[in-house]
């Protein structure tokens, strides 16, 4: 079983829905990381959470410590943000590790 | 710099070549990763620096890599006689340490070996 688990793998959306993507992991862990790579794109990272919740823009991220389970949300989808989603955790400064990533794309 | 820089971005090489690719972090970030996302595959932890030692050096896939880290600063990712299993987007990313702040990710290097 893999430490860090993304649900669902791939994600179709029309513009304007509101999109959630879960993550879980089974390891103790100090922060967890949200990014966004789109088609033939690098890596660009969106969030790092320890507790609670972020907003930046339409993207808010979510995690519950106890339930090692944390959630990225899309309000108001636009094709734009058609891209891979990997939610990854990491101890310290140590490596991330990371989940297989979900697929979204949202169609005009 | 302003971000991290990787280079080449393209590196296309015959099986049995080696290669070098660079990676210019983030000035002062004492934290330096690399991975490989092969085709259709998940990103894959190669090595850590802190500074310029290895701790973490447990994701070389064999012996044909290996990876320095000079000054604090620019990294060196070598592999050595490349086969095809070798070819995947090859990404540094760099952080400030102690895990308190987010990872800064280069562009990648593209290897295809022929």
């Amino acid at each position: 079983k893999n430490e860090v688990e993304q649900s669902p793998q791939n994600l179709t959306a029309q513009e304007g829905e509101f999109i959630t993507i879960n993550c879980s992991y089974s390891v103790g862990i100090s922060a967890l990381h949200w990014l966004q790579q789109h088609p033939g794109g690098g890596i660009v990272s969106l969030f790092m959470l320890s507790s609670g919740k972020k907003k930046h823009g339409r993207l808010i991220a979510t995690i519950n410590i106890q339930e090692k389970h944390s959630s990225l949300h899309i309000t108001a989808s636009h094709p734009r943000d058609s891209a891979v989603y990997i939610c990854a955790v990491s101890r310290g400064s140590e490596k991330l590790v990371f989940g297989k990533g979900t697929k979204l794309t949202v169609n005009p | 710099g302003a971000g991290v820089s990787q280079s080449p971005s393209n590196k296309v090489t015959e099986k049995g070549k080696d290669v070098e690719l660079r990676c210019d972090p983030i000035s002062g970030h004492t934290a330096l990763y690399w991975y490989r996302q092969s085709l259709g595959q998940g990103l894959e932890f190669l090595i850590y620096f802190q500074g310029n030692s290895a701790p973490d050096k447990s994701g070389l896939p064999s012996d044909r890599f290996s990876a320095e880290r000079t000054g604090g600063s620019v990294s060196t990712l070598t592999i050595q006689r490349t086969q095809q299993e070798d070819s995947a987007v090859y990404l540094c990313a760099s952080s400030s340490g102690q895990g308190l702040y987010g990872y800064t990710f280069g562009s990648g290097t593209r290897l295809t070996v022929v």
